[in-house]
């Protein structure tokens, strides 16, 4: 069972856009601004896509945006893309394990 | 521009010690800031992050692997390894080698990763 609670899965039309949810705690994801998301396509490695709650790598599209509301971080993509389709991860610096990651959440484009 | 590489055995028999290798280019091991981890994952299951290492040995790992954990640094290679104890089924991952970000104590993220390795373990 993983420490980081996100939907399995989610999904939305081409140009909408959806929300992928991260539930932690105080000790994680609501205490400290070290949260990240990750985006993992099939066959591939994980690619970061977000750091420190809401900052962007150089080269990520601005149609990813991340954000925190208490212990519950959220990953908004903006027109939704096919190429988006993938799993995603959060994570967090905690105070328990140092690292903790999130279950994952699959998103579909329809 | 960053790459790093895994390597190891493939399949391993229950019992047997996991040894893995992350080769380094791009950055160098010695002088980087940054710290270097292990993630691993099982087929169709999410993340787990195993463990970091910096370059002076200072060791990070995760506290449910109860000790089974090893790491350590090569810094004339450029690499890095990982030594995984009494493996069972349940070891069977694809394992990550990866560049983290530390902010002070605390983990930031992980900006490169390697392809990754699938491990078997199998009677």
């Amino acid at each position: 069972q993983s420490a980081l609670t996100q939907p399995a899965s989610v999904s939305g039309s081409p140009g909408q856009s959806i929300t992928i949810s991260c539930t932690g705690t105080n000790s994680d994801v609501g205490g400290y601004n070290y949260v990240s998301w990750y985006q993992q396509r099939p066959g591939n490695a994980p690619k970061l896509i977000i750091y420190e709650v809401r900052s962007r790598p150089s080269g990520v599209s601005n149609r990813f945006s991340g954000s925190r509301s208490g212990n519950t971080a959220s990953l908004t993509i903006s027109g939704l893309q096919a190429e988006d389709e993938a799993t995603y991860y959060c994570s967090s610096y905690s105070r328990r394990t140092t690292v903790m990651f999130g279950g994952g959440t699959k998103v579909t484009v329809l | 521009q960053m790459q790093l590489q895994e390597s190891g055995p493939g399949l391993l028999k229950p019992l047997e010690t996991l040894s893995l290798t992350c080769n380094v280019s791009g950055d160098s091991i010695t002088t980087s800031r940054h710290y270097w981890g292990w993630i691993r994952q099982p087929p169709g299951e999410a993340l787990e992050w195993l463990g970091a290492i910096f370059s002076t040995g200072r060791t990070l790992d995760n506290p449910s692997l109860k000790s089974r954990v090893t790491m350590s640094v090569d810094t004339s290679k450029n690499a890095f390894s990982l030594k995984l104890t009494s493996v069972t089924a349940a070891d069977t991952a694809r394992y990550y080698c990866a560049r983290v970000r530390f902010s002070g104590l605390f983990y930031n993220y992980f900006d490169s990763w390697g392809q990754g390795i699938l491990v078997s373990v199998s009677s």
